[in-house]
């Protein structure tokens, strides 16, 4: 089991640029979400996906951010254009299926400085 | 009200001692409760899970569930510096929307 892959883990970009992170869960799993967590305001839901559709978005800050799943390997989260204060760690999580009781397995997480 | 409340802490416990950590939340239909574990710079890590009133016993730790209080809690036996970490309680929102609170920063001195 490789858990859930995000790259890069790391990005350092200057304002008014576009920023694309990209998660693969785990084999099997059909739901994903997205996090994002900062000092102040904590681990914040952005989105999350049941089978590669958008179910929940109303955590997205903006239309700056923009989430797609287009198979159940990958999802990308864009910010366009990125501000300061997107500067946060965001996490891809997935799990095993659509009811109540399934844990979230997280990734390492990509730590984006936006200058 | 915060959807999922936590004391932040920090929480220091000497090595050995019991460790008991709290949580509250407001959604009274909430069903899953999560406890996870974040070491500085990593990724949470699930450690518990609770869906029914009363205690639930895992090696050294049990989380305990009031669904009446809305109020959740862990407590880690005989702590080990290799406990200190902040602790995230999660509670699902609905179908499957997880919560999370801000975390208690857990520090165990030897």
């Amino acid at each position: 089991d490789a858990g859930v892959i995000q790259s890069p883990r790391h990005e350092v970009t200057e304002m008014g640029q576009e920023v694309t992170l990209r998660c693969k869960p785990i084999s099997g799993h059909n739901s994903l979400f997205w996090y994002r967590q900062t000092m102040m305001r904590g681990l914040e839901l952005l989105i999350y996906f049941n089978n590669n559709v958008p179910i929940d978005d109303s955590g997205m800050p903006e239309d700056r951010f923009s989430a797609k799943m287009p198979n159940a390997s990958f999802s990308t989260l864009k910010i366009q254009p990125s501000e300061p204060r997107d500067s946060a760690v965001y996490f891809c999580a997935s799990s095993t299926r659509s009811s109540y009781n399934s844990p979230l397995h997280f990734g390492n997480g990509t730590r984006l400085t936006v200058t | 009200q915060k959807e999922v409340e936590q004391n932040s802490g920090p929480l220091s416990v000497p090595e050995g001692a019991i460790a008991s950590l709290n949580c509250t939340y407001s959604d009274r239909v909430s069903q899953s409760f999560f406890w996870y574990r974040q070491y500085s710079g990593k990724s949470p890590e699930l450690i518990m899970s609770i869906y029914s009133n009363g205690d639930k016993e895992d090696g050294r730790f049990t989380a305990q569930l009031n669904k009446a209080s809305q109020y959740v809690s862990l407590l880690i036996r005989d702590s080990q510096p290799s406990d200190s970490a902040t602790y995230l309680c999660a509670v699902t929102q609905g179908a499957q929307k997880l919560v999370f609170g801000q975390g208690t920063r857990l520090t165990i001195n030897p």
